[in-house]
């Protein structure tokens, strides 16, 4: 089954900086790669997809990046402020699937005034 | 459009007892999903539905959970009988023609 790591250990970050979270997964190569937001007391909130032919996404602050070699995916928030604050969690399609996707554990991120 | 709503917010419940979860995912979304959430096991997918139908379900514990959705617009989780180690946060989320999914704000879940 497929398996993700995300760094459990919180990151914390001086606002203004640039937060970079990693995401490695192993066996099959998915087809897609998301990252969600998650706020305490909340559910998780969609924030990017990028497919397996593209190499990097971006959205206003946030930019994705996708390496299907080191299987990895590196999910960068520039000029981070306290308000980015929360979990982060990337989600990857079980194999032979489209929809149905295993969730990492997340990582939480603190930006700090 | 309201999003995924989910309702109880919060259930406090005595071991044993039967517990019912109902979500109402985004009119429209043909695919519905629920989530356990805990510290331990973070994020897991128990059971899915496509138009109604369950696809996939191999993500339930055991007997005592079950999953239904009679109509397009309402799903409902039971747990019976409940039991301690059944306590977390479950959400419900919904996807429409892509693969975003829109979660719900969760139920936390009690069993004492």
């Amino acid at each position: 089954s497929q398996k993700i790591e995300q760094n459990s250990e919180a990151l914390n970050i001086q606002e203004g900086k640039t937060a970079t979270l990693t995401c490695n997964y192993t066996n099959y190569s998915p087809a897609y790669l998301q990252w969600y937001r998650q706020d305490p007391g909340r559910g998780p909130v969609f924030l990017l997809l990028i497919r397996e032919n593209e190499k990097e996404k971006r959205k206003e602050r946030l930019k994705v990046t996708f390496d299907t070699t080191l299987k990895q995916s590196l999910f960068h928030i520039t000029a981070s402020q306290p308000a980015d604050s929360a979990t982060y969690l990337c989600a990857l399609p079980v194999s032979g699937g489209y929809q149905k996707v295993t969730f990492g554990t997340g990582t939480k991120l603190q930006v700090i005034p | 459009d309201a999003g995924v709503i989910q309702s109880p917010r919060h259930e406090v419940t005595e071991m044993g007892q039967e517990v019912t979860l109902r979500c109402k995912p985004i009119s429209g979304h043909n695919s519905l999903f629920w989530y356990r959430q805990t510290m331990m096991r973070g994020l897991e997918l128990l059971i899915y539905f496509n138009n109604n139908v369950p696809i996939d379900d191999s993500g339930m514990p055991e007997d005592r959970f079950s999953a239904k959705m009679p109509n397009a617009s309402f799903s409902t989780l039971k747990i019976q009988p409940s039991e301690p180690r059944d306590s977390a946060v479950y959400f419900c989320a919904s996807i429409g023609e892509t693969y975003e999914q829109y979660f719900g704000p969760g139920t936390r879940l009690t069993v004492t």
